[in-house]
């Protein structure tokens, strides 16, 4: 069965740090790109960030480039997002996503982090 | 970019109802188009992909068409479980991107 387990989310104010990790298991991991996806409070869905099967291309919303980073180690499951320069309109529920395999279709969604920027 | 502008963004249905929504394009994305439908507190579960190919386990009375820059979801049936949010995403081509969405009410 497909897990994709997030955490890292929190309440931050602007300006600041967070990173985001989401836990794969039951797939093959290393086969797979993943995705980060965040959905603000109310709204609809907003795709931020993705990263290939090995992690040599990755790719982000112009909304987050040069502020937000995604990684991921294949030896321990895992995909990362490292934001930095936090925002109000960064504040979402942020969920980690598989893509299917040879495409960037997403085909399965953790349950999502909320991450708020507050002061 | 490519745009993705979905509608309704609100429907109002009784059970047994057959509802459409539509998602356009601002170019053509060939049939790189899915379907996921979302709950309140839920994350999105996908039910179509390709425009068309329903994914396993998802009732029949859903159906998807189209190609190019129009698409078309379409529940033949309205049952109680359907009431939810649907939204639309291409991917042609990054970035990725979501329709606004569609809330199906309850009439």
């Amino acid at each position: 069965e497909v897990q994709l387990l997030e955490s890292g989310g929190g309440l931050v104010q602007p300006g600041e740090s967070l990173r985001l990790s989401c836990a794969a298991s039951g797939f093959t991991f290393t086969n797979y790109a993943m995705r980060w996806v965040r959905q603000a409070p109310g709204k609809g869905l907003e795709w931020v960030s993705a990263i290939s099967a090995s992690g040599s291309a990755t790719y982000y919303a112009d909304s987050v480039k040069g502020r937000f980073t995604i990684a991921r180690d294949n030896s321990k499951n895992t995909v990362d997002l490292h934001m930095t320069s936090l925002r109000a309109e960064d504040t979402a529920v942020y969920y980690c996503a598989k893509a299917a395999l040879n495409y960037a279709l997403i085909d399965f969604w953790g349950q999502g982090t909320l991450v708020t920027v507050s002061s | 970019d490519i745009q993705m502008t979905q509608s309704p963004s609100t429907l109002s249905a009784s059970v047994g109802d057959r509802v459409t929504i539509t998602c356009r394009a601002s170019r053509s994305i060939s049939s790189w188009l899915a379907w996921y439908q979302q709950k309140p507190g839920k994350a999105p579960k996908l039910l179509i992909s390709k425009a068309s190919s329903l994914e396993s386990g998802v009732p029949s009375s859903f159906s998807g068409s189209g190609s190019g820059t129009e698409f078309t979801l379409t529940v033949s049936s309205l049952q109680p479980d359907d009431f939810a949010t649907y939204y639309c995403l291409q991917y042609n081509s990054y970035p990725l991107t979501f329709g606004g969405g569609t809330k199906v009410e309850i009439k």
